[in-house]
């Protein structure tokens, strides 16, 4: 089956430094995908739909500047957390649907486990 | 507004006897709906679908779902919970196009007691 590929799992950082994240949709091609943030024992919010070759669309509230995300190719996108904060620590985790075949589901990663410290 | 609500928070249910979970959306056009199982630290896993046809839906893990419309519902069933099946448990919906992302309910965390 169809399967997205989140690295790192998790990750510690030192506060004021920067962590990419990578999403990769494995055997399809996506040309939009989803990041979303998870606090604990909270549902999953969304932040930003990633779009093959152009610009993030950011849902309100998320800051552009910290959360930079690119999307190079039908099959990888990229969130950057700049200039991290403990504040950033959080479960991040991204989605993909597949963009030719019809009737399909999201296909999540395994997540991201960001320490900021 | 487009919005799911799962009611229960929290649900304890003895191991061996049987689950309903609910999940009520709110979606202007045709709803297409997931349920997704979350455990610990992981990402999300696909339960089962609905797209079309029958109403009721077969996934995995024993798990089943029936979409009423005129209800707006589609709760998740298992007539028997293992030890296994504690985790959190998602409700969504979403359009059938691949550019728009899923509107997800705020879960229903499942504990089973021995």
């Amino acid at each position: 089956g169809a399967v997205v590929s989140q690295h790192p799992s998790w990750v510690i950082c030192k506060s004021g430094t920067s962590v990419k994240i990578e999403c990769r949709s494995l055997d399809f091609q996506a040309t939009t995908m989803f990041w979303y943030r998870q606090f604990p024992k909270q549902s999953l919010m969304l932040m930003a739909t990633s779009n093959e070759g152009s610009k993030a669309t950011y849902e309100q509230g998320v800051e552009k500047d910290k959360f930079l995300i690119n999307h190079a190719s039908l099959t990888l996108s990229t969130l950057t957390v700049t200039s991290a904060h403990p504040e950033d620590s959080s479960f991040y985790i991204c989605s993909a649907r597949d963009s030719v075949t019809v009737n399909t589901e999201a296909f999540f990663g395994q997540g991201t486990r960001l320490t900021v410290v | 507004a487009q919005s799911v609500t799962q009611p229960d928070i929290h649900i304890t249910v003895s191991e061996g006897a049987s689950l309903e979970l609910r999940c009520n959306y709110s979606y202007g056009a045709t709803p297409y709906l997931f349920w997704y199982v979350q455990s610990p630290g992981q990402g999300l896993q696909l339960l089962l679908k609905y797209f079309s046809g029958d109403t009721l839906v077969q996934g995995i893990k024993g798990f089943e779902a029936e979409f009423k419309r005129s209800q707006s519902s589609f709760n998740l069933r298992k007539p028997s919970v293992h030890w296994s099946d504690a985790a959190e448990y998602f409700c969504a919906v979403g359009p059938n196009q691949a550019g728009t992302a899923l509107i997800f309910g705020k879960g229903t965390t499942l504990s089973v007691s021995s």
